[in-house]
This record gives C-alpha cells, structure tokens and sequence, in this order.
C-alpha cells in the first residue's frame, strides 16, 4: 500500500538554525510524485514543491532545499537559516491515482 | 494570483443536520478535490471530481456525503445528516490536470458538529 511516514513528530530550533525534516514513501508504481505541503497557524494548506520520480535531481529555492532519494525512499526537506516565520506544520505528501496521502506532519517550532 | 475560495470559514452545526460547504477553483483547473482534517491530525482525501462526476472516493466518503458542481464556478460538499465525527476542517483544492500536477488548497472550512 502506498504510505508515506514522517517519523518527527515536532522538531524545535533556534532562529537561524538549519533543520532537516524527513519524508519516507512507500509505493509499487514505477513512475510517482511527491510533494511538500506548509500549513501555518492560520490553518491553509500551501504547496510548497512537487517533484516527479524520474528526476532525482534536487532542488534549492532560496533557503529552501530539497533531496530526493530513489534508493532509500526519502524526499527530505531542509531550511538553512530558519526563521520564526517558518514555524508551521510541514505535510509531505505522494500522489495515488487521484489523490494526495499525506504524512501526519511535522511541526516545527522556530524560536528567536 | 488565483486562489481557491471557500465559505464559510467556519460551520457550526447541530447533530443530524444537512451542511453545505462551498468551494470556488481556479478558474481554468478542471479536476477538483474534498479532503477534511481532524483536529491535529492529517490530512485525509475524500472524493475527486472531473467532468461532472467522482472519479475517486474514499472509504469516509459514506452515502451521507455528496458533491456537486452546480453551475460553471462552483464545487459543493453536501453532509445530509451530520455526526459529532464529522467535525473536522474541510479543504476543497483543483488542479489543472490530475496526472502530474500539484493541487491547490483553499483555506479551508471549520467544520463544528454539537
């Protein structure tokens, strides 16, 4: 069945830190995409990146980053330098047919 | 930017009452979503709509659950008698085609059953 896990329940750092999250995905397709998803306290759901599984080539947007790993399952989420305004709650999500399967999130907390 | 819209913003309702939920997508997208999220808990799907019919559903997504797109914008989610479980926020998303592309989320509907 196709699962996605994110074993980090809640991850706090310090202004400034960098802070990985993890995204482990189960699937049988051959051909598969995966997501990021922020949810801030105000609740909305906003897409942060998509990514196809015939391109393992990772992506930098700003202090945002993103590995993707076929071998081992795992399209992890790093932010350098975080800000208190990257406290959220962060969904990784795979796509099935039609629908997204979310992980349970990790939230994290940034402090000043 | 194009957005998708939803209202209300949040639902209050009594035990075995019907509620509609609305949702506007983005303009030109053609394949919509329903999914609900528990209070502290993931996001889960519900049903998938594309030219005028579910193409997906899944198991929550029981008889006392509809969707329609009455007219050219909009895009409901219909509870005919709701539980006290049903409590929940409910995201509507689009996305331009289903194979490859991200979904778009709304803010959201809080969803309160007394």
């Amino acid at each position: 069945a196709q699962k996605v896990t994110q074993a980090q329940t809640e991850i706090s750092v310090v202004e400034k830190e960098d802070v990985t999250l993890d995204c482990v995905y189960e699937t049988r397709d051959t051909t598969y995409y995966l997501f990021w998803y922020k949810q801030p306290p105000s609740g909305e759901l906003v897409f942060l990146i998509r990514r196809n599984s015939f391109d393992e080539q990772n992506e930098i947007s700003g202090r945002y980053s993103w590995n993707f790993q076929k071998s081992t399952s795992s399209f992890n989420f790093t932010i350098t330098a975080s800000q208190v305004v990257d406290s959220a709650v962060y969904f990784c999500a795979l796509k099935e047919t039609d629908k997204l399967i979310f992980g349970t999130g990790t939230r994290l907390q940034v402090f000043p | 930017e194009p957005e998708v819209t939803q209202t209300p913003s949040h639902q209050v309702t009594q035990m075995g009452q019907e509620v509609i939920l609305r949702c506007v997508p983005i303009s030109n997208h053609l394949y919509f979503y329903w999914y609900r999220q528990i209070l502290g808990q993931k996001v889960e799907f519900l049903v998938s709509f594309y030219n005028n019919e579910i193409s997906e559903k899944s198991e929550i997504f029981d008889d006392q659950f509809s969707v329609e797109r009455p007219d050219g914008s909009n895009f409901t989610l219909k509870i005919r008698s709701t539980k006290l479980e049903d409590s929940a926020m409910y995201f509507c998303a689009s996305s331009e085609t289903e194979i490859y592309n991200e979904q778009f989320f709304g803010p959201g509907t809080r969803l309160t059953v007394l």
